[in-house]
């Protein structure tokens, strides 16, 4: 069964570092997502992406954070300059997408991200 | 705007009795709502989804959940828990109901706990 699967598992960086999370959509989808938990919080949305462009994104995804989809099969988040606050688990989800039926988003196994 | 709360943090059942786990949810339209699974170290699975068809839903492994608008719930239950159901539960709301491009808002997620 095809899955989204998410590198790395976990990683941790000093404050002020630049990381990027990789995320690979399962391959027919066309829409993806992140998500991050913050320990003891909500699943909160972070960003939508659909056709090379970002579709939707949330008040946390400010400045430091971009998306991109680089080679048409990786998706990743780049968190510019991270702070302290940025540590979570975050979460990559794809879509097949459609007009009027709602299709399931399928989840990756996160990546905890933790700054120090 | 939409939003869900997760009645229980934790949950603990004995293995063959029934499950329930609770959930309100809040919303401006007819919602779509879900719940998903996560057991340790994977990913979010989709357990089931009410999108205005039939109020009870089913799900995988023997879940069901029932929509009921006057009270505002989506509780889910289970007959008989098994040792494999022990995970973190969340319910979940889309933000629109439809539409292609479509967020998760999520319940802070509970617990659930099988004793042999």
């Amino acid at each position: 069964e095809p899955e989204v699967t998410q590198t790395p598992s976990h990683q941790v960086t000093q404050m002020g570092q630049e990381v990027i999370l990789r995320c690979v959509p399962i391959s027919n989808h066309l829409y993806f997502y992140w998500y991050r938990q913050i320990l003891g919080q909500k699943v909160e949305f972070l960003v939508s992406f659909y056709n090379n462009e970002i579709s939707e994104k949330s008040e946390i995804f400010d400045d430091q954070f971009s998306v991109e989809r680089p080679d048409g099969s990786n998706f990743t988040l780049k968190i510019r300059s991270t702070k302290l606050e940025d540590s979570a688990m975050y979460f990559c989800a794809s879509s097949v997408g459609g007009a009027l039926y709602y299709y399931e988003q399928y989840f990756g196994p996160g990546t905890r991200l933790t700054v120090t | 705007a939409q939003s869900v709360t997760q009645l229980d943090s934790h949950v603990s059942v004995s293995e063959g009795t029934p499950v329930l786990l609770r959930c309100n949810y809040s919303s401006s339209y007819s919602p779509s709502l879900f719940w998903y699974v996560q057991h340790p170290n994977k990913g979010l699975q989709l357990l089931l989804k009410y999108t205005s068809a039939a109020t009870l839903v089913k799900g995988i492994n023997g879940f069901e959940a029932e929509f009921k608008k006057s009270e505002t719930s989506f509780h889910l239950t289970k007959p008989s828990a098994h040792m494999s159901d022990a995970a973190e539960y969340f319910c979940v709301v889309s933000d629109p109901p439809t539409g292609n491009n479509r967020k998760l808002i999520w319940g802070l997620g509970t617990s659930l706990a099988v004793n042999p």
